[in-house]
């Protein structure tokens, strides 16, 4: 099992440009999260998705981001007019459903930086 | 929604010594709470967690404690080693109908071990 793979690892963009990234989920895992770690900062919750859904973006601004979890291919964070601000790691978590039970651990991705100049 | 305090921000402890961190949450409807360690650069990992119909719980020299009336969390190392040396993370969720574990992270705790 590799992990929850995420890619690009590091991503520079100038003002005005637009990032994706992607997460692959560990087999078998239909949850996806995404957390933005600023420096020196905790993990903040972004959002949650399933395949094909998004159940909860409460912590996703609501202008220029945007994420999607489609029936085929990893989970994709979108930043669009990307500004300095947006300058952080990006993780991607998965985690597992057992017989409709959550099981709770999040298993995280080695992270995306994003670097706008 | 939930809010979660971590003290302290950081803490150096001699080889061998014990280390504490301790997190205060504020919504009464957390029933799970992890810990994670994360070394430079890296992913965070999970390395303990607790739900809250215990009150504590141990591997090998982590430890943890959750006192729900109070609604604060520990986690203890004991015989600190310098691989213990990394940030760690407190985190609560609310596991709402088995479906959502959105977790809520402190701020982190820079651990650093003294050989």
């Amino acid at each position: 099992n590799a992990g929850v793979m995420q890619n690009p690892r590091h991503l520079v963009r100038r003002r005005g440009q637009e990032a994706r990234l992607r997460c692959s989920p560990m087999k078998g895992h239909s949850h996806v999260y995404w957390y933005r770690q600023l420096p020196e900062e905790g993990l903040k919750f972004m959002v949650y998705l399933q395949k094909e859904n998004i159940i909860d973006e409460s912590g996703m601004p609501k202008e220029r981001f945007s994420a999607e979890f489609p029936k085929e291919g990893p989970s994709i964070l979108r930043i669009q007019q990307v500004v300095r601000g947006d300058s952080a790691a990006y993780f991607c978590a998965s985690s597992l459903q057992l017989a409709g039970v959550h099981t709770g651990e999040l298993f995280f991705g080695e992270g995306s930086r994003l670097t706008v100049l | 929604g939930e809010n979660v305090e971590q003290h302290p921000s950081t803490l150096s402890v001699q080889e061998g010594d014990s280390a504490v961190i301790k997190c205060t949450y504020s919504d009464s409807a957390s029933n799970y709470f992890p810990w994670y360690k994360q070394e430079l650069g890296k992913r965070p990992q999970l390395i303990i967690d607790i739900r809250s119909n215990v009150g504590e719980k141990k591997d090998q020299r982590i430890a943890v404690t959750l006192n729900k009336t109070a609604k604060h969390f520990s986690l203890h190392i004991t015989e600190t080693q310098p691989e213990d040396s990394a940030v760690y993370f407190c985190a609560a969720s609310t596991n709402s109908g088995g479906s959502n574990y959105k977790l809520t992270f402190g701020k982190g705790t820079l651990l650093t071990v003294n050989p």
